[in-house]
């Protein structure tokens, strides 16, 4: 079974610049996370996807980060303008959440590195 | 608001040599569950172990296990017979128990443990 899978792995952008990225959760996964991850912390939840359905983006700066997740399924992650601050690695997990309460495991992906100049 | 506090930025023994990894949470939630995650230079994290607060019984996975103090808050992770290939970040997370209705919550992370397997 294929992992989380997320694009492109690096990249290398100036500041003021727009940049996106791009995860597949694993199949049949219904929620969808992002986290940033910067040097030297443990990853941070930007929002939380049930479905299509944004439920959680209380950290997501919105004034320049915008989400989707068109059909449930893939996510697209956007920052415009980039700041220098916004240097980071940016995960992406998924689980199968279910209505019963128990917990499933958030499988991650590689991450896209990030580097603002 | 829940917190996870790592206090060992970095650790380093010598292979086969049993090493503690120390994590601290607050939270005023009954309900949650503790993870470690393991994330080598690649980056993917990968899940070590994990512990549900409401079992009294200490975690086990192979040469890994947790020392789960609730009532302290404490959350540790031993490494028995350590490995090189144990060198990696490791981190230690939270996540409160799902609400009926379903969904979860996202991780909260502590700020990580660099441990180092010398050979």
């Amino acid at each position: 079974e294929a992992g989380v899978v997320q694009s492109p792995r690096y990249k290398i952008i100036e500041k003021k610049q727009p940049v996106a990225f791009w995860c597949n959760p694993i199949s049949g996964h219904n929620t969808l996370y992002w986290y940033r991850q910067n040097l030297g912390q443990g990853p941070e939840l930007l929002i939380r996807y049930e479905n299509e359905e944004a439920v959680d983006d209380s950290q997501l700066p919105k004034d320049r980060f915008s989400a989707e997740r068109l059909k449930g399924v893939d996510s697209t992650l956007k920052i415009q303008p980039a700041e220098l601050g916004d240097s980071a690695v940016y995960l992406c997990a998924s689980s199968l959440s279910s209505p019963s309460g128990f917990y499933n495991e958030q499988f991650f992906g590689p991450g896209t590195r990030l580097t603002v100049l | 608001a829940q917190t996870v506090t790592q206090s060992q930025p970095e650790m380093s023994v010598q292979e086969a040599e049993t090493v503690t990894l120390s994590c601290t949470y607050d939270t005023s939630e009954n309900n949650y569950y503790l993870f470690w995650y393991k994330q080598p230079p690649s980056r993917q994290m990968i899940l070590v172990i994990r512990q549900e607060a409401y079992k009294q019984q200490n975690a086990t996975e192979n040469r890994f296990s947790v020392n789960f103090q609730k009532a302290a808050k404490s959350f540790s992770l031993k490494i028995s017979d350590s490995q090189l290939g144990d060198t990696a970040m490791y981190f230690c997370a939270f996540i409160r128990g799902s609400r009926s209705g379903g969904g979860a919550d996202g991780l909260t992370f502590g700020k990580g443990t660099h441990l180092i397997i010398q050979p």
